[in-house]
């Protein structure tokens, strides 16, 4: 079955650690996004990607990186820089990153949970 | 820039209850719209979409016409079931990716 696929579901993480949170797509979609979502404040958006090699920061990159080398991965870390960690995470795919359609393909999300 | 707005939860109502959760959007032109849901623990997923005014999105149960008048994009069900709990977010496409509203929490009592 086509979809995204982002693991760990759930991660700890001490503080001062950073952490990897790892997104796959078989879709062949071209576009990668990455949300975090806080109770209460929506998605908030910390990086996309159109195309491979090359991604753009969202409203609040800070504290976060991210690579895209190959179509279908589009990893996130989450470094020791990142204040308030703590969030649920999801990544989302789109076929075009223009905004196309609109349509957007996510995850089941990642919760991590700095101790 | 682009925004949408929408009613704050948490809405709760018994099942088989009217549903309708308001959204309006700020936006240049005429851009699609879109509502999400997101059961929990669970990403989330489209549920309707609107292309252009006047358009109306449906899908399972759930109604939402694209009103330019009033920059509008509410959504609406006749009859609420208890397996409709869930976040509901509206969305259009901005300059960048899509800009969400901020959710609202809907449960449904049995």
């Amino acid at each position: 079955d086509g979809g995204i696929t982002q693991s760990p579901k759930y991660l700890f993480r001490k503080e001062g650690q950073n952490v990897t949170l790892s997104c796959e797509q078989n879709l062949n979609h071209d576009a990668m996004y990455w949300y975090r979502q806080d109770p209460g404040q929506g998605l908030r958006l910390i990086y996309y990607s159109q195309i491979v090699n090359d991604f753009q920061k969202g409203d609040i990159a800070e504290g976060y990186s991210v690579s895209r080398e190959k179509k279908e991965s589009f990893p996130l870390t989450v470094t020791s820089a990142q204040k308030n960690p703590t969030a649920f995470y999801l990544c989302a795919s789109s076929i075009s990153g223009a905004g196309g359609t609109g349509e957007l393909f996510f995850g089941e999300g990642s919760r991590l949970t700095v101790l | 820039g682009d925004s949408v707005t929408q009613m704050e939860g948490p809405v709760t109502l018994s099942e088989e209850a009217f549903l309708t959760i308001n959204c309006t959007y700020t936006a240049t032109g005429y851009p699609s719209l879109f509502w999400y849901v997101q059961y929990p623990g669970e990403g989330l997923q489209l549920l309707l979409k609107a292309t252009k005014a006047d358009d109306k999105g449906s899908n399972k149960g759930f109604e939402a016409t694209y009103r330019k008048e009033t920059t509008s994009f509410h959504l609406e069900k006749g009859s609420v079931q208890v397996s409709d709990s869930a976040v509901y977010f509206c969305a259009l496409p901005g300059n960048t990716p899509l800009v969400f509203g901020k959710g609202t929490r809907l449960s449904v009592i049995a």
